[in-house]
């Protein structure tokens, strides 16, 4: 069964450092999208790819995250710097288009800031 | 007003019994709604969606569907061990389909 691959699984980093989280969506999935989950919420969404473009990036906090997917396949997220404030699961999710299709998560990268 | 309101729990039931899981949406014109599983540190993983008013079923599992009242639920028959976990609702928005997750309720099975 295709699945949504991550990495790295977990990430412990001190306040200030720089990191990067990968996602490969199942094969064929047009739309990705990075979620942040704090624990004992549920996911919200950071930012949207179609393709290689970015459909909405509105709750990305741009002056210290990034995010790409250059081929329109897999896609980087990064924080730089990062901040205690940050620690969080990090999730990744894939579906065929943009609208109502089900969307399915990879395992998550745990970023623990220091 | 939250775009999407679940009961934190713990829900406690015994082995064996029904599970009942409820959701509350604000959106009038949302059309698709799931139920994702998320076992503690792990991500969420698809149970069921749900796109039309009434009852559908998988399994030991049934989602329910009343758009006038904007409410969705779940039920989880004979419930398990393994069933243990948090369970989240997710609702696309009309107006961008972007979806909308709930906090989750906690569920535990007693056994």
């Amino acid at each position: 069964e295709a699945e949504v691959a991550q990495s790295p699984r977990y990430k412990i980093t001190e306040k200030s450092q720089a990191v990067a989280f990968w996602c490969d969506p199942i094969s064929g999935h047009a739309t990705l999208y990075w979620y942040r989950q704090i624990l004992g919420q549920g996911p919200e969404l950071l930012v949207q790819f179609q393709d290689e473009s970015v459909v909405d990036d509105s709750q990305l906090p741009k002056d210290r995250f990034s995010a790409e997917r250059l081929k329109g396949v897999d896609s980087t997220l990064k924080i730089q710097p990062a901040e205690l404030g940050d620690s969080a699961m990090y999730l990744c999710a894939s579906s065929w288009g943009r609208r109502t299709d089900t969307q399915y998560f990879g395992p998550g990268t745990r970023l623990t800031v220091l | 007003q939250k775009e999407v309101e679940q009961n934190s729990g713990p829900l406690s039931v015994p082995e064996g019994a029904i599970a009942s899981l409820n959701c509350t949406y604000s959106d009038r014109g949302s059309q698709s709604f799931f139920w994702y599983r998320q076992y503690s540190g792990k991500s969420p993983e698809l149970i069921m969606f749900i796109y039309s008013n009434g009852d559908k079923e998988d399994g030991r599992f049934t989602a329910q569907l009343n758009k006038a009242s904007q409410y969705v639920s779940l039920l989880i028959r004979d419930s398990q061990p393994s069933d243990s976990a948090t369970y989240l609702c997710a609702v696309n928005r009309s107006n961008d389909y972007k979806l909308s997750f709930g906090a989750g309720t906690t569920v535990t099975v007693r056994a």
